[in-house]
């Protein structure tokens, strides 16, 4: 089956640009999302991007698709402290999803 | 609109007894997907339902585990003999359809501590 890794933390001072990396198996993966979780929530949809784009730009977000390397990133331009949460990489097609293990972002000041 | 709401929010239960965690979806959502969040852990998928199909139980860990949906809206997430590494967040999320492209709303999540 799919497996997705993301490294577990990351560290940004605030007004940096965070990049939050995402490695995937599963070559067959059509979409490839983007969610957030604040601190006690659920998981929030960020952004996403089909596979057959290299690159998606959202306002301070920027997803970048590698197929080649089953690589995806998210980079995050001008980190404020609200960013801080754990994001977690889900790619997959169809209603099969797996979700990466999270990567917490700390924005500090 | 209302989003997707699960109760309870905290759930302590005693090693050995049968919990049932509840999820409301939003309205209208034909998809509904259980997943479990361990400590520290990414999230497991549990089970999916589509409409009237059958569901996809792939991803339930034991026949201890088990899932409903009564007239395609509320789902019931139960657990039976509940085990201390049954300790997690239990995530419900909705969407429009089970196929890729639509984003799934998640609940803010049931947490099951197991003493």
């Amino acid at each position: 089956g799919e497996d997705v890794e993301q490294s577990l933390f990351l560290s940004v001072r605030e007004g940096d640009s965070s990049v939050i990396n995402c490695t995937y198996t599963d070559s067959s993966s059509t979409y490839l999302y983007w969610y957030k979780q604040e601190p006690g929530a659920g998981l929030q949809l960020l952004t996403y991007i089909f596979s057959n784009m290299d690159m998606k730009q959202d306002q301070r977000l920027t997803v970048l698709l590698n197929k080649k390397d089953k690589h995806l990133s998210l980079r995050i331009a001008d980190t404020q402290t609200g960013d801080s949460a754990i994001y977690f990489c889900a790619p997959g097609q169809g209603q099969n999803f797996v979700f990466g293990p999270g990567t917490r972002l700390s924005v500090l000041p | 609109g209302a989003g997707v709401s699960q109760s309870p929010s905290n759930k302590v239960t005693e090693k050995g007894k049968d919990v049932e965690l509840r999820c409301d979806p939003i309205s209208g959502h034909t998809a509904l997907y259980w997943y479990r969040q361990s400590l520290g852990q990414g999230l497991e998928f549990l089970i999916y339902f589509q409409g009237n199909s059958a569901p996809d139980k792939s991803g339930l860990p034991s026949d201890r585990f088990s899932a409903e949906r009564t007239g395609g809206s509320v789902s019931t997430l139960t657990i039976q003999r509940t085990q201390q590494e049954d300790s997690a967040v239990y995530l419900c999320a909705s969407s429009l359809a089970g196929t890729g492209g639509y984003e799934q709303y998640f609940g803010p999540g049931t947490r099951l501590t197991v003493t």
